[in-house]
């Protein structure tokens, strides 16, 4: 069954500081991975996407990182603000079920200042 | 250009009663989904459409949910007779299906509250 968790499940940082966010999945075949970031009373909107042979891809001060050999990713935000606070959710498409998603709990942020 | 939008943003309403979810996807966008979002199973897939006609509904949770989409430009999902264990955020998304790498747009979701 495909799963994906993510931890930790909240983390609270003051403004300014830097935090990391895991996703690790067992989804296979793998086709691609995406972060969304979720406002609270929003839907969640795209991050950003990595296919299996990316390592590394940044928006703005987010940083998304894959190791498809061992099943992990990592959101890398820097110099948090404020609007940072939110919910982010790791989601991975198989190759088998095309725009099909499997959701990771998400990792609830909230920043502080 | 406009977002998915979705309709109501907010409903209460009684057990029992019967309740409708409206959807409006992003134009072109030939990939509609229903998703279900509650803190215990964070978001679940219900149901999802390809040129509307439904492809998979496993997800729908039984017999009381029922999902249509009768041209590209609308959908509705429809609970019926409401219970209090369907309190959750609905969201309706839409995507292009140009290969793998296109993401799935996500409305503002509607907040049913069943008393």
């Amino acid at each position: 069954k495909n799963q994906v968790e993510q931890s930790p499940q909240s983390l609270i940082i003051l403004e300014g500081k830097n935090c990391t966010l895991q996703c690790n999945y067992t989804v296979s075949p793998f086709s691609n991975l995406r972060w969304y970031k979720q406002d609270t009373g929003r839907g969640p909107v795209s991050l950003t996407i990595m296919t299996f042979s990316e390592n590394t891809k940044s928006n703005g001060r987010y940083t998304a990182t894959l190791d498809a050999d061992t099943k992990q990713s990592s959101l890398h935000i820097t110099a948090s603000q404020l609007s940072d606070s939110a919910s982010y959710i790791c989601v991975v498409s198989d190759n088998n079920a095309g725009n099909m998603l499997t959701f990771g709990g998400g990792t609830r942020l909230m920043v502080k200042p | 250009d406009a977002g998915v939008i979705q309709s109501p943003r907010h409903e209460v309403t009684e057990m029992g009663q019967e309740v409708t979810l409206r959807c409006k996807p992003i134009s072109g966008h030939d990939y509609l989904f229903w998703y279900r979002q509650t803190m215990m199973r964070g978001l679940e897939l219900l149901i999802y459409f390809n040129n509307n006609v439904p492809i998979d509904d496993s997800g729908m949770p039984e017999d009381r949910f029922s999902a249509k989409m009768p041209n590209a430009s609308f959908s509705t999902l429809k609970i019926q007779p409401s219970e209090p264990r369907d309190s959750a955020v609905y969201f309706c998304a839409s995507s292009i299906n140009r290969g793998k790498g296109q993401p799935q747009h996500f409305g503002d979701g509607t907040r049913l509250s069943i008393l």
